[in-house]
């Protein structure tokens, strides 16, 4: 597609209960990447994929969190046992090449997650 | 852990008026990126500095890097209602594994 598409846009999870957040990256592109935003903060690195290696899960916060990216194309973060810590915007972003001297990240719109 | 650190937090200027913005990091980079976030939106990339450079403009965009100091700047001219967003500068120690690291933002507000 155009963009990076993520789904679902809204997500509302009782405490507890398990989710997994969807990415669709533009096609053709490398990298792939998680990451975290809380409210007012910047967005924090979770994970990165080169197609469909993990190389980089030193962000993951804990051991609910997991994301796989078993084609080199779409990507799903899952979290088990949601805590309301978990309550966040999620953004996946990707990228065409592997060295970032060359390029950006085109982000999608993010899901936000929130755990009552 | 965040390593940018935007200042000031807030900024609200007038239409038309110029903003800028600042960020400082803590370790030796790669390269230095500037992004938009529109309220409850995803990030847009706007400019990419590298560890090289000193300074690079796009459009209304201006950019400058001093790696001495650690610290970057980012200048819109001519602002516009449609510039109000929050903007972050964002950091790459290099390599393809890295991922960024992102300040806290900056949230300018472009009065009419």
């Amino acid at each position: 597609g155009a963009g990076v598409s993520q789904s679902p846009r809204y997500k509302v999870a009782k405490r507890g209960q398990d989710v997994a957040l969807r990415c669709d990256p533009i096609s053709g592109h490398v990298s792939l990447f998680w990451y975290q935003q809380a409210l007012g903060q910047g967005p924090e690195f979770l994970t990165y994929f080169q197609n469909e290696a993990q190389l980089d899960k030193s962000g993951l916060p804990s051991d609910r969190f997991f994301a796989e990216r078993p084609e080199g194309s779409v990507s799903t973060l899952k979290i088990q046992r949601t805590q309301q810590e978990d309550s966040a915007v999620y953004l996946c972003a990707s990228s065409l090449g592997t060295g970032w001297a060359n390029y950006g990240y085109t982000f999608g719109s993010g899901t936000r997650l929130t755990v009552v | 852990s965040q390593q940018g650190e935007e200042d000031p937090q807030a900024l609200s200027i007038q239409e038309g008026e110029n903003a800028t913005m600042n960020c400082s990091y803590k370790t030796s980079i790669n390269n230095l990126q500037w992004y938009r976030q529109n309220s409850g939106r995803g990030l847009v990339h706007l400019i990419l500095i590298r560890s090289n450079e000193r300074e690079k403009h796009s459009g209304r965009l201006r950019v400058t890097l001093d790696t001495s100091k650690k610290s970057s700047s980012l200048l819109i001219t001519a602002s516009r209602a449609a510039d109000t967003a929050s903007y972050f500068c964002a950091t790459s120690s290099g390599g393809g594994a890295d991922g960024l690291t992102f300040g806290k933002g900056t949230h300018l507000i472009i009065q009419p």
